[in-house]
């Protein structure tokens, strides 16, 4: 079975390019997370979705941050215009909601994003 | 809302060791807890979770888990540790009907020989 993919893995960008990540969560999985993680702050949520509907996006740092799912296989974190501070390594997970709901999320393997 | 503290960011054991990793939730209900590990470049992986009943759980790689609602604490043991646990231990908490799981800051292992 194919995990969670995401893409790219590495993205190192200059401050005030727009940089767009990309998650394709496991089949019949309904519910698609973004994390951050950084050493500062650890692992943060950013927003999730269920059935393709942002559910809670408090965790967005700024309107320079939006996501979107605009189907079940594919979600899109972008960040307009990137800065520095932004640099962290980000997480989309993946779960499976409904009866018997156990929590488990599946992560993929991140995308590294380096701003100059 | 609820809240993790794993109050050890780094932890040292030899080969065979056993090993505890401490983990502190703040949570007003029954929460359910779960530890992840995170190898170098990796993403999370689960080794274990509690929802309810016998409060002591097995997971993969040989580790264990026990939650103490007294203490508040979901601390993660393997009686003989292997070099290739060394990686990063994050504990988790999420709420009863609510999706948010909250991540604590990690503890990372280091195994020596």
């Amino acid at each position: 079975d194919a995990g969670v993919i995401q893409s790219p893995r590495h993205e190192v960008t200059e401050m005030g390019q727009e940089v767009t990540l990309r998650c394709k969560p496991i089949s019949g999985h309904n519910s698609l997370f973004w994390y951050r993680q950084t050493m500062m702050r650890g692992l943060e949520l950013l927003i999730y979705f269920n059935n393709n509907v942002p559910i809670d996006d408090s965790g967005m740092p700024e309107d320079r941050f939006s996501a979107k799912m605009p189907n079940a296989s594919f979600s899109t974190l972008k960040i307009q215009p990137s800065e520095p501070r932004d640099s962290a390594v980000y997480f989309c997970a993946s779960s499976l909601v409904g009866s018997g709901y156990t929590g488990e999320l599946f992560f993929g393997e991140g995308s590294r994003l380096t701003v100059l | 809302a609820q809240s993790v503290t794993q109050p050890d960011i780094h932890i040292t054991v030899s080969e065979g060791a056993s090993l505890e990793l401490r983990c502190n939730y703040s949570y007003g209900a029954t929460p359910y807890l779960f530890w992840y590990v995170q190898s170098p470049g990796q993403g999370l992986q689960l080794l274990l979770k509690y929802f309810s009943g016998d409060t002591l759980v097995q997971g993969i790689k040989g580790f264990e888990a026990e939650f103490k609602r007294s203490q508040s604490s979901f601390n993660l043991r393997k009686p003989s540790v292997h070099w290739s646990d060394a990686a990063e231990y994050f504990c988790a908490v999420g709420v009863r009907g609510y999706q948010k799981v909250t991540f604590g800051t990690g503890t990372k292992l280091q195994v020596i020989p």
